[in-house]
């Protein structure tokens, strides 16, 4: 069963860049049919979707967020990760890492269990 | 870009059927698939409801998803409300530019 995990600071200072990487079991980052997410969730902002990976490296970025947004795939690790560069208290949110198994990149079906990331000073 | 309206809460005693509706602001809600997803308190999202009316595996048909194009709208049905699904529900739906749009969600209570 697939399993994602998030990790990295949950503390990040204005201006600087958020990091979070996401540890995928029970499936290889490289099959075919799986697309790899990044979703977050304020009381402000509801729920977001930040982008989309496929193990290629082919990224979807929501447009709000492209010019900030980098995300990659490490397919010895079998990890994918974020990065968020000039962040604002408005990044403050819970981070959750994602994945659809049915190589759709129009809904998720898979969910991490989320980690808050709280931007200040 | 278009918005997907939930209502705020809604409730139902075990049992019984509750529906939570998703309206579409613009465009036709047949246009793109719809997705439903459960929060319960404290815990990160699960799918139940995909591509409209899919159900992942290990998701109980009493949960089931419809559109309906006359209202623009999609609805989450539940039945045989148990205390266990009380939860926050989202919809969510994308444009032809792939871009998401969720909804506000609906807080569900069971009396």
């Amino acid at each position: 069963q697939l399993q994602l995990q998030e990790s990295g600071p949950r503390l990040v200072k204005p201006s600087e860049t958020l990091s979070l990487v996401c540890t995928v079991s029970g499936a290889s980052i490289t099959s075919t049919n799986y697309f790899w997410g990044w979703i977050r969730q304020s009381p402000e902002k509801g729920l977001e979707r930040i982008g989309v990976i496929y193990y290629t490296g082919t990224t979807y970025y929501n447009p709000s967020l492209k010019s900030r947004v980098t995300m990659s795939v490490d397919t010895s690790t079998n990890q994918f990760s974020l990065k968020l560069s000039s962040v604002t208290a408005a990044d403050t949110a819970v981070y959750y890492c994602a994945a659809n198994g049915f190589g759709s990149l129009a809904f998720v079906d898979h969910w991490g269990q989320g980690t808050q990331v709280t931007v200040s000073s | 870009n278009f918005m997907l309206t939930q209502p705020h809460s809604v409730s139902g005693s075990p049992g019984k059927t509750v529906s939570i509706s998703c309206t579409r602001s613009s465009g036709s809600i047949a246009s793109n698939y719809v997705q439903w997803y459960q929060q319960r308190p404290g815990s990160s999202p699960t799918t139940i409801i995909y591509e409209d009316n899919q159900r992942p595996s290990g998701v109980p048909d009493r949960f089931s998803g419809s559109i309906d194009s006359s209202s623009n709208s999609a609805s989450l049905t539940i039945s045989g409300l148990k205390t266990e699904d009380e939860a926050d529900y989202y919809c969510q739906s994308y444009d032809n530019s792939n871009s998401w749009v969720f909804g506000g969600g609906t807080k569900l209570t069971v009396l």
